[in-house]
């Protein structure tokens, strides 16, 4: 079975914090992604990254950064966390090549107060 | 830029019922798919149709694309509450290759 898995379900922390999100794929996918959802906005693509090391901003990518030093491992960051970053984040992951099927973690809901 | 537009936006039904959502796009779609993501966990992918007028069945579950490619629609025949949670239907950007996510339909079935 496939498996994408995220660090927490849950988290709550302070205005200027630092945030670390991590997600885990154990598919030896190439290429990983970070969305965050918010109502009746759907799924909104930050950063992905189709290669270790490698990594592209995605439509919302501003007050986030990523990193991907594993084949299996993409981590967003939050440099400073403000509250309008509060929002459920999702990890997706597939394999390289055009239209391919996206594998989601099952999520993670911040808040930041 | 590609906008996909779903519709209705909430559904609130009693078991037993049939629904359909919808799923229309300002441009040609290019592989379109249909993703349900129930409470507490991350989407997962229903279907993919690619061909204008292509039908697709899953179970109850019955996936259309419109002719012409702008739309596609998702009817679900004798609704049970495990169909409770969000319809998403995304298509990949032919500019950029990425997939690109209407704002979904949440549907609620009540026993």
């Amino acid at each position: 079975d496939v498996k994408v898995t995220q660090s927490s379900r849950y988290l709550v922390k302070r205005t200027g914090e630092k945030v670390f999100l991590e997600c885990v794929q154990d598919m030896d996918h190439e290429n990983m992604f970070w969305y965050r959802q918010d109502p009746g906005l759907g799924l909104r693509l930050i950063y992905f990254s189709y290669d270790v090391k490698m990594k592209e901003k995605g439509d919302i990518p501003e007050g986030y950064s990523v990193s991907r030093e594993k084949k299996e491992r993409f981590s967003l960051i939050l440099e400073s966390a403000s509250t309008n970053q509060t929002s459920m984040y999702l990890c997706a992951s597939s394999l390289v090549g055009g239209k391919q099927t996206q594998y989601f973690g099952p999520g993670t809901r911040l808040l930041v107060l | 830029t590609q906008l996909l537009e779903q519709s209705p936006q909430f559904l609130s039904i009693q078991e037993g019922e049939n629904l359909t959502v919808y799923c229309n796009s300002s441009s040609v779609f290019s592989s379109l798919q249909w993703y349900r993501q129930e409470p507490g966990e991350g989407p997962v992918l229903l279907v993919t149709v690619v061909t204008g007028g292509e039908v697709k069945k899953l179970k109850r579950l019955t996936f259309q694309f419109g002719d012409a490619r702008k739309d596609s629609s998702l009817h679900i025949t004798a609704a049970q509450p495990g169909d409770t949670g969000l319809y998403l239907c995304a298509d990949f950007s032919s500019n950029t290759g990425k997939l690109i996510f209407g704002q979904g339909t949440t549907l609620q079935v009540k026993p």
